[in-house]
């Protein structure tokens, strides 16, 4: 079966510092991996993917994210915070070839200080 | 705005009652799912539809939730017998059929008193 492990419920960061919000899988079979962003009293949007390729994926909003198979790891990063990044982020599998059904973490809340 | 219309976005209801939450998809897609959220969780899979066939249910929905997508457009979710337990966020994704993305509605907030 396949799962999601985020670690830190919450994480608080400086505006202009590094964001680095960790996620690690569980997949018997090759995984795609998502990270998604809830605003509040919004739907889930998309910020990024990976299905094959280049490893290091690229998103919206200036995240990324890097998967390294060895480590089973999918972690999202930003090189510098912005006000507007504070929301609630998930970390989440599905099996490739299957029905796209997403297995999601327990997320992580991140706020950003002036 | 994704295009995924959830309706209503918020219930009240007290326990006992039945519930029903309707979904709208963006037109071309055929893949419609449902989730549910807790707060402090992450969602959770509760069923999957492509076109108006239920493809798979979760061992979350009981039989007291029912799931149809008539004609493969709108789909409803009903709750028979609401229980307290089931105060949390209906979520409904869509997506077509090569689209590798989920949309996402904005939910319905379920409150059972």
């Amino acid at each position: 079966a396949q799962s999601v492990t985020q670690l830190g419920s919450h994480v608080s960061v400086s505006e202009g510092a590094l964001v680095l919000l960790r996620c690690n899988y569980s997949s018997s079979v090759p995984p795609y991996l998502f990270w998604y962003v809830q605003y509040p009293n919004q739907g889930l949007q998309l910020l990024l993917k990976y299905t094959t390729g280049a490893t290091l994926v690229k998103g919206i909003n200036g995240f990324e994210a890097e998967f390294k198979k060895s480590e089973t790891s999918f972690h999202l990063t930003k090189p510098s915070a912005h006000m507007s990044d504070a929301a609630e982020y998930f970390c989440a599998v599905s099996e490739s070839g299957g029905t796209d059904k997403l297995i999601f973490g327990t997320g992580t809340r991140l706020q950003v200080f002036p | 705005d994704t295009g995924v219309s959830q309706d209503p976005r918020h219930k009240i209801t007290k326990r006992g009652q039945n519930v029903t939450f309707r979904c709208d998809p963006i037109s071309e897609h055929n893949r419609l799912y449902w989730y549910r959220q807790t707060l402090g969780q992450g969602p959770e899979f509760l069923t999957y539809f492509q076109n108006e066939a239920q493809l798979e249910k979760s061992r979350l929905l009981s039989d007291r939730f029912s799931a149809e997508r008539p004609k493969g457009s709108f789909s409803t979710l009903e709750i028979q017998r609401t229980e307290q337990g089931d105060s949390a966020m209906y979520l409904c994704a869509t997506r077509g059929q090569a689209i590798e993305k989920l949309f996402f509605g904005s939910g319905t907030q379920l409150s059972v008193l």
